[in-house]
């Protein structure tokens, strides 16, 4: 296992238009996060999951914004009508923490770097 | 809500000195304090956790500190290098339901001259 991977790692689109990204984290990881980066800035919670379940959502994630991790493996994130200040890095981790909430070290993905035009 | 505060944007240092980066903190004390490391164009890299019943952690040629009564965090990095060279990004973590929902500050800017 090489880490938690993102794909794509750059995408440029124009405002109005839908995309999707993949994470697929550390295998045996049951917790995968979305955060959204900009620049100048730490990274910003979106949303969470337990396994297949979506723990959380930040009021960050308007209702353009969906995520699914159906199968408690890879997780996407869709935006949909894009609009300029979605322009950001948006990362994914993944962390092996148990059922009691102790946590172990997060590991990030390299982000997808997404610029509305 | 949480609102974390890490000193200056950027710190400069001369090669071999220790690099300080403090984390202070506002509202509640988290169960977790973790240290990452960001590159340009990458993602954060997981350096160190401490809890909040631990009041040092070493790894190397790190060390971190959590003072909760001062709501505080210092982050050392002796014998510093170029390569030491980094974004370095304080987190906080409520633990227990919320474990692994990070608040992330906007992190430090070291820059270790040779």
């Amino acid at each position: 296992d090489t880490g938690v991977s993102q794909d794509p790692r750059h995408k440029i689109t124009k405002r109005g238009q839908n995309v999707t990204f993949r994470c697929d984290p550390i295998s045996e990881h049951n917790r995968l996060y979305w955060y959204r980066q900009t620049l100048g800035q730490g990274p910003e919670f979106l949303t969470y999951f337990q396994n297949e379940a979506q723990l959380e959502k930040s009021r960050l994630l308007s209702d353009r914004f969906s995520a699914e991790r159906p199968k408690g493996s890879f997780s996407t994130l869709e935006i949909q009508r894009t609009e300029q200040g979605d322009s950001a890095m948006y990362l994914c981790a993944s962390s092996l923490t148990s059922l009691e909430g102790e946590n172990t070290e997060a590991f990030f993905g390299q982000g997808t770097r997404l610029t509305v035009v | 809500s949480q609102k974390i505060e890490q000193n200056s944007e950027a710190l400069n240092i001369q090669e071999g000195k220790t690099a300080t980066l403090t984390c202070n903190y506002t509202n509640y004390s988290p169960a977790y304090l973790q240290w990452y490391r960001q590159d340009p164009g990458r993602g954060p890299v997981f350096l160190l956790l401490i809890r909040e019943n631990e009041k040092e952690k070493r790894k190397e040629r790190l060390k971190v500190t959590f003072d909760t009564t001062l709501k505080q965090s210092l982050f050392h990095i002796t014998a510093s290098q170029p390569a030491d060279s980094a974004t370095y990004l304080c987190a906080l973590d409520r633990g227990r339901a919320n474990a692994g929902k990070s608040t992330f500050g906007d992190g430090t800017t070291l820059t270790v001259k040779p």
